[in-house]
């Protein structure tokens, strides 16, 4: 399957930073983003939805000021916890389905966001 | 409403057994795939097997079987001859409406499976 590689696999920063995570495609065209955020013993849940060149789409109850997402490259997404609080603290995963158009998201390693 | 529901939490099974994992959804759309991702304690998410609406024969990937009953809008995950190494979260997700890449994938709650020795 296709690579998607996801960076840091894990960070702590102090309450008030902000955090940058990043999602890469390695050997396809991810047109299309997803990320997720998964606290400890539960599901995904879809944050947003980002198409490389556009805004990001975000799900209903999610702050788009707080969660900046830029998909500026057919390669690249990233994911900006602004203001960062311990109550942010999760797993933070992406996925991304491109081009040619396969049936499966391919997702990263996901980050562990600790915030103190 | 809940789209996925996956109404085990936990699940203990003898190593070499078979065990299904239960998943209903719901959906309006005529068009739509099911999947099963495997998520070890490492976090990774690793997709198993897919199953599209229009498919009519169930999908099966080696050890892992899609038992896909339409009508009753379940799709079970069959995994024969339990190993150590399966013991880890199962999620069911869903893609609604025609497949494109820009398809969003929901996931249920997930069910927790451990291998005994």
């Amino acid at each position: 399957g296709a690579v998607v590689s996801q960076h840091p696999s894990w960070v702590i920063c102090k309450s008030g930073t902000s955090v940058k995570i990043e999602c890469r495609s390695l050997d396809f065209q991810a047109t299309t983003m997803f990320w997720y955020r998964q606290f400890p013993k539960q599901s995904l849940m879809l944050m947003a939805t980002s198409n490389e060149g556009s805004k990001a789409t975000y799900e209903q109850g999610v702050e788009k000021d707080k969660f900046l997402i830029n998909h500026a490259s057919l390669t690249l997404s990233t994911l900006t916890v602004t203001s960062a609080h311990p109550e942010d603290s999760s797993f933070y995963i992406c996925s991304a389905r491109g081009q040619p158009i396969s049936t499966e998201a391919f997702f990263g390693q996901g980050t562990r966001l600790t915030v103190v | 409403a809940q789209k996925i529901t996956q109404t085990q939490p936990g699940m203990f099974v003898q190593e070499k057994e078979a065990v299904t994992l239960d998943c209903t959804y719901d959906t309006s759309d005529q068009s739509y795939g099911l999947f099963w991702y495997k998520q070890p304690s490492s976090g990774e998410m690793i997709f198993l097997i897919y199953q599209g609406s229009y498919d009519e024969q169930n999908a099966t990937e080696g050890r892992y079987s899609l038992n896909f009953q339409k009508a009753r809008k379940s799709a079970n995950l069959v995994i024969s001859a339990s190993q150590l190494g399966d013991s880890a979260m199962y999620f069911c997700a869903m893609r609604e409406g025609r497949d494109s890449s820009a398809s969003k994938i929901i996931f249920g709650s997930g069910t927790r499976l451990s291998i005994r020795p």
